[in-house]
């Protein structure tokens, strides 16, 4: 079992809708990422965090540290937001710092129509 | 500013044959990451980069696999007697290592393609 699982694998939404995609993590973290994959390949990070709740534009990462559980939420989706979006989890491993080797999930895939 | 370039973009070669792939990180980071995505798989971590201290290779699959860095600039990731498996996107990372926690920027990728 993968150590980051992403839910669903895919997706496909109209525009507008509400969406959100999920990440379960079974170890102890430091920190856990939310990045955005481009259909032409490239990444960039949306996210990231800790604790609580981060908010960009119209983009929402959540996390419940005890439950081991994040969540990416898109408000009004629009067709420029298809992507590949990935988890990515930074263990803990005592010490300041933590592990500096991500262990990232297999991605969920976004299709959003017009 | 400038963000981490990889070259070549795309590169097609023959079973056998040895390549050799190339990052600029951002001009500052210390950090650097190479991972591999085969065709939808996640990215699978291969070696990291932290100033002059000794790099982590324990993701590097075998030993026909090595990267080098001189100093906090370019890295080379050169892969020997290349085989069908290896055809994956490889992409490289960069980070300002500044404490807990740190994010990296990605480059566009190589796309490598062994026939």
């Amino acid at each position: 079992k993968n150590e980051v699982e992403q839910s669903p694998q895919n997706l496909t939404a109209q525009e507008g809708e509400f969406i959100t995609i999920n990440c379960s993590y079974s170890v102890g973290i430091s920190a856990l990422h939310w990045l955005q994959q481009h259909p032409g390949g490239g990444i960039v990070s949306l996210f990231m965090l800790s604790s609580g709740k981060k908010k960009h534009g119209r983009l929402i990462a959540t996390i419940n540290i005890q439950e081991k559980h994040s969540s990416l939420h898109i408000t009004a989706s629009h067709p420029r937001d298809s992507a590949v979006y990935i988890c990515a989890v930074r263990r803990s491993s005592g010490g300041s710092g933590g592990s500096y080797i991500p262990t990232f999930g297999r991605g969920t895939s976004l299709i959003v129509h017009p | 500013g400038a963000g981490v370039s990889q070259s070549p973009s795309n590169k097609v070669t023959e079973k056998g044959k040895d390549v050799e792939l190339r990052c600029d990180p951002i001009s500052g980071h210390t950090a650097l990451y190479w991972y591999r995505q085969r065709l939808g798989q996640g990215l699978e971590f291969l070696i990291y980069f932290q100033g002059n201290s000794a790099p982590d290779k324990s993701g590097l699959p075998s030993d026909r696999f090595s990267a080098e860095r001189t100093g906090e600039s370019v890295s080379t990731l050169t892969i020997q007697r290349t085989q069908q498996e290896d055809s994956a996107v490889y992409l490289c990372a960069s980070s300002y290592v500044s404490g807990s926690p740190y994010e990296q920027y990605f480059g566009p990728g190589t796309r490598l393609t062994v026939t």
